[in-house]
This record gives structure tokens, sequence and C-alpha cells, in this order.
């Protein structure tokens, strides 16, 4: 079964940073594009970030380009989100997601972990 | 960016009635086009992905159709654990982009 579990978000002030992580289980992370979704409280769906399956490819929308960092370890089954200069506009939960195996996104999520930014 | 017009924001139904949502995308998307549930408090679950391939364990119930610049979600007759938002995304080009997501409700 396929299994991913968010971790790391919290109250952080603006302008300072923040790093989440996403623990795999239940499948072979190395096969697998993966990204980070994000929805902010009572809104829509964004993409955050997509990453290839070494980590040498990374693709960001303009929002957060340049401030986030998604990267991997696929020796410990783990994705994550590096967050520098957190704007208030950053609160959101933050999901993780995996391809299928085409790389078609968001086959499948994790349970989210909520970010807050606000002095 | 591709901007995704999902239509309507909010609807109300009966349990059995048949229901579409619609997304219109800003230009072609080449059927990258798929469409997720998700319930109050839960993660997005992906019913859909390229316009109509259903994905593993969703009830035939839900279809996707279109082409170009439209699609549609069709829920063939309404059960009630269907009762949820519906968002639609591109992943034709990047930024990949979400419609602005569909409301169902229990009339």
């Amino acid at each position: 079964e396929v299994q991913l579990v968010e971790s790391g978000g919290g109250l952080v002030q603006p302008g300072r940073s923040l790093k989440l992580s996403c623990a795999a289980s239940g499948f072979t992370f190395s096969n697998y594009y993966m990204a980070w979704v994000r929805q902010a409280p009572k809104k829509g769906l964004e993409w955050v970030a997509t990453i290839s399956t070494s980590g040498s490819r990374t693709y960001y929308p303009d929002s957060v380009k340049g401030r986030f960092t998604i990267s991997r370890d696929n020796a410990k089954s783990s994705l994550y989100l590096q967050m520098n200069s957190l704007k208030s506009e950053d609160t959101a939960t933050y999901y993780c997601a995996r391809s299928d195996r085409y790389n078609y996104p968001f086959a499948y999520w994790g349970q989210g972990t909520l970010v807050t930014v606000s002095s | 960016d591709i901007q995704m017009t999902q239509s309507p924001s909010f609807l109300s139904a009966s349990v059995g009635d048949r229901v579409t949502i619609n997304c219109k995308a800003s230009q072609n998307i080449n059927k990258y086009l798929n469409w997720y549930q998700q319930k109050l408090g839960e993660a997005p679950k992906r019913l859909i992905y390229n316009t109509n391939n259903l994905q593993t364990g969703i009830p035939s119930r839900f279809s996707g159709s279109g082409s170009g610049t439209d699609y549609t979600l069709t829920i063939s007759s309404l059960q009630p654990e269907d009762f949820a938002t519906y968002f639609c995304l591109q992943h034709n080009s990047f930024p990949w982009t979400f419609g602005g997501g569909t409301k169902l409700e229990l009339k």
C-alpha cells in the first residue's frame, strides 16, 4: 500500500525558513516523480514543485521559484521541500504527491502538513 | 500560464441524479486533464487521468470526456459518498494548474 507521510509543518514568522519532509513507503520510491501541492485554508489547490526520479530535474511555478527547493533522498525514500523567505500567502496545507507509472501527476497523496506564516 | 475555468462552483443534487462538471482551459491541453475528489478534511483523490482513464478502484459511475479546451466529469448516478468538492488539473504544460473547484452538495 502506498503511504506518504508529511512532517515539519508549524507556525513560522514571515521571512523565516522551514523544511518539510515526506516519508514514503509501500513502493519503490526511486522509480517515481514526486511533487508538492498546497491548499490555502478554504481555498483551491496549487502545484508547488515537482522533481524527477533522480532529482536532476526540478520544476516550480513563478510563485515559489527562487524561494522553495524540492529535493529527494532515494536511499531514505524521502522527499523534502525547503521553504525560504516565507510570506503570509504561503500559509497552507502542504501535500506530498506521487506520480503514477506513466509519470502522470498526483496519483497518490499524503494527508498533508499545515504551514502557518504569521508574526 | 494556462487558466482552468471550472463550472459550476456549487452544485446541488440528489442521490441518483446524473451530474456534470466542466473545465475549460485557456488553450489546448491535448487531453492532459485529471479530475480529483476531495472530502472535507481529507487529501484529494485522483478519479480520472488524461481525460477519460478511470483510476484503479474508482467506481464506473464516474467518467470523463473532452478534447482541446473543454472537458467534462460526469457522475451517472450520485451516491451519498459522492458529495464532495471536485477539481480539475491540466498537466499539459508547466505550470500545472487546477480549476477553482466544484462543491457538490445534497439538495
